[in-house]
């Protein structure tokens, strides 16, 4: 079936550490996203990337890092630098010519221990 | 950025009534979706409704959208447990360079008792 996969779904990190969120889409869509879904704030937007080996930061990059080798593929690093990465982790995906519908994987919670 | 805003952020009804959501917005838009999330779950797109259209319809959902108020509604008929979720407004922004991105608020949540 066609969609978005996200890994893992839950992740526990200390504090300090790098990790890293798996997002591979088989929509054949170009365009990648990734949302950080705090409770009662809403989405938003991290990084986003149009093309393959392209990316630009969204509204709350700091902290986060991507890279988009295939088009397939956008995986997101939260860095010991982000100072609050406890949250629920979106990515999602849209067609070029539809980049304003926008297909959602199911999210994975991080949770800093 | 927040572009939308959601009211009521929560609304509890009983099954077989309708539930009525709105968003309002600040700047010019192209067009206003509206989304929906199960607790624990990505988000899935309901519909889209383009700045030149006034009503739009799919299944038990009724859409409206005023441009001169900036302001959607989103009303669910005969509503039933199944709906219950947070609903999510998203407009449409320009990114640096010309192209368009997402911006959504805050979301609003249904309950619906059986």
């Amino acid at each position: 079936d066609g969609g978005i996969t996200q890994s893992p779904k839950y992740l526990f990190r200390k504090e300090g550490q790098n990790v890293t969120l798996s997002c591979e889409q088989n929509l054949n869509h170009d365009a990648m996203y990734w949302y950080r879904q705090d409770p009662g704030q809403g989405l938003r937007l991290i990084y986003y990337s149009q093309i393959v080996n392209d990316f630009q930061k969204g509204d709350i990059a700091e902290g986060y890092s991507v890279s988009r080798e295939k088009k397939e593929s956008f995986p997101l690093t939260v860095t010991s630098a982000q100072k609050n990465p406890t949250a629920f982790y979106l990515c999602a995906s849209s067609p070029w010519d539809r980049r304003n519908t926008i297909y959602f994987g199911e999210g994975s919670w991080l949770t800093v221990v | 950025s927040q572009q939308g805003e959601e009211d009521p952020q929560a609304l509890s009804i009983q099954e077989g009534e309708n539930a009525t959501m709105n968003c309002s917005y600040k700047t010019s838009i192209n067009n206003l979706q509206w989304y929906r999330q199960n607790s624990g779950r990505g988000l899935v797109h309901l519909i889209l409704i383009r700045s030149n259209e006034r009503e739009k319809h799919s299944g038990r959902l009724r859409v409206t959208l005023d441009t001169s108020k900036k302001s959607s509604s989103l009303l669910i008929t005969a509503s039933r447990a199944a709906d219950t979720a947070s609903y999510f407004c998203a407009t449409d922004e320009l990114f640096q360079g010309g192209s368009e991105k997402l911006v959504f608020g805050k979301g609003m949540k249904l309950t619906v008792n059986p």
